[in-house]
């Protein structure tokens, strides 16, 4: 039993380059999501999935877009890199919206 | 003003003491309330969840909530080296969105 899985763990992006971060759980949960991670702030939402076939914009959706693959996976892809995105991000999972989210291990992302 | 309000620390506790954690938020409809730990590199995971008002115990942990006054606390006591860490406060708001604080980081001085 895995939990929440994420990859890559680290990645080097040039501006204006594009990526997928992948993230897929175990636990059959219903609910994902994508956070970033910041210094100094706490955790942002970028986008959620409450359920598989849906998704929504959380708090910082700009420059994201995700997909909810099946009940496991959901990705994260950024179109054009930009340097305002070097962050940490965090994907979780929860069996509903209102349930504990547990995280995976996390992607350190660095674009220069 | 932030939502969810931690101090961001440090703050410095020695070993064996009671570390006292706080948490402040803006939203009067919020029910449920979350500490999570972070370690240095490393995600966040659960310690403790509170929906009542009052004192909930859990081995060395103790969370306090009074929602009239929109606070909630993480008591730590016999505090060890091991509990290092950065502390994230979670607060769900009425839509179930969680809104998190930036975190407070606890440092246990041997």
């Amino acid at each position: 039993n895995a939990g929440v899985t994420q990859t890559p763990k680290f990645q080097v992006l040039k501006t204006g380059q594009s990526m997928t971060l992948q993230c897929a759980q175990d636990m059959n949960h219903n609910s994902m999501y994508w956070y970033r991670q910041d210094p100094g702030m706490g955790l942002r939402l970028i986008y959620y999935s409450a359920s598989e076939g849906t998704t929504d914009k959380g708090e910082v959706p700009n420059g994201y877009n995700v997909s909810r693959l099946n009940k496991r996976e959901f990705s994260l892809r950024l179109e054009s890199a930009a340097p305002s995105q070097t962050s940490v991000y965090f994907c979780a999972s929860s069996t509903s919206g209102r349930e504990t989210q547990y995280f995976g291990p996390g992607t350190r992302l660095l674009v220069l | 003003q932030k939502e969810v309000e931690q101090n961001s620390g440090p703050l410095s506790v020695p070993e064996g003491a009671i570390a006292s954690l706080n948490c402040t938020y803006s939203d009067r409809g919020s029910q449920s309330f979350f500490w999570y730990r972070q370690y240095s590199g490393k995600s966040p995971e659960l310690i403790m969840s509170i929906y009542s008002n009052g004192d909930k115990e859990d081995g060395r942990f103790t969370a306090q909530l009074n929602k009239a006054s929109q606070y909630v606390s993480l008591l730590i006591r016999d505090s060890q080296p091991s509990d290092s860490a950065t502390y994230l406060c979670a607060v769900r708001r009425s839509n179930y969105q969680l809104i998190w604080g930036a975190g407070t980081k606890l440092i246990i001085k041997p």
